[in-house]
């Protein structure tokens, strides 16, 4: 398996433009995350899917922050518009079904760096 | 008060050492706790889990968790520079059981 796949992997745009980001999760993968990451804040969960269904989107931000789950092998994740505070890397990650040891475990995607100018 | 709270560190062990790491949470029913590992630029990988007190070896890593005091920590023993890297504690709460919290991470 190929693991998670996203894309880009660097993107670097201006104020007020529209950034969005891509995500294959592992194949039979029931659940995908979206976090993302900078030094002040750490890994902060944005949302989570189950079955392509959003559960809890508490963490996003704000209305410019929108994710979508088309099907269960691939997700966006839309800035709508950008601005230089969402400069960070965003990483998905996704995790199977299972129960006991295995439950829960998250592999990661390498991430998207995103720059907003 | 943060869900889930490390040392940001940097902490510096010399090689051979035991680096230890700690964590503590905020949420008395957490039931389920990571530790991950993050190399500059790199995503997360998972090292180790641990869900009952106590503690848990692998390798020449060991979890050890303590429920009544809410810390959860990390032995490296014989420390080598390749474990130079963000190691990041998560916690999943009772009640949202999908929802890993991660804390900011202790550099070592």
């Amino acid at each position: 398996d190929a693991g998670v796949i996203q894309s880009p992997r660097h993107e670097v745009t201006e104020m007020g433009q529209e950034v969005t980001l891509r995500c294959k999760p592992i194949s039979g993968h029931d659940y995908l995350f979206w976090y993302r990451q900078t030094m002040m804040r750490g890994l902060e969960l944005l949302i989570y899917f189950n079955n392509n269904v959003p559960i809890d989107d508490s963490g996003m931000p704000e209305d410019r922050f929108s994710a979508k789950m088309p099907n269960a092998s691939f997700s966006t994740l839309k800035i709508q518009p950008s601005e230089p505070r969402d400069s960070a890397v965003y990483f998905c990650a996704s995790r199977g079904e299972g129960a006991g040891a295995g439950a829960n475990v998250l592999t990661f995607g390498a991430g998207s760096r995103l720059t907003v100018l | 008060q943060k869900e889930v709270e490390q040392n940001s560190g940097p902490l510096s062990v010399p090689e051979g050492a035991i680096a230890s790491l700690n964590c503590t949470y905020s949420d008395r029913v957490s039931q389920s706790f990571f530790w991950y590992r993050q190399y500059s630029g790199k995503s997360p990988e998972l090292i180790m889990s641990i869900y009952s007190n106590g503690d848990k070896e692998d390798g020449r890593f060991t979890a050890q968790l303590n429920k009544a005091s809410q810390y959860v920590s990390l032995l490296i023993r014989d420390s080598q520079p390749s474990d130079s890297a963000t190691y990041l504690c998560a916690v999943i709460n009772t009640g949202t059981a999908s929802k890993l919290t991660f804390g900011t991470g202790t550099r070592l």
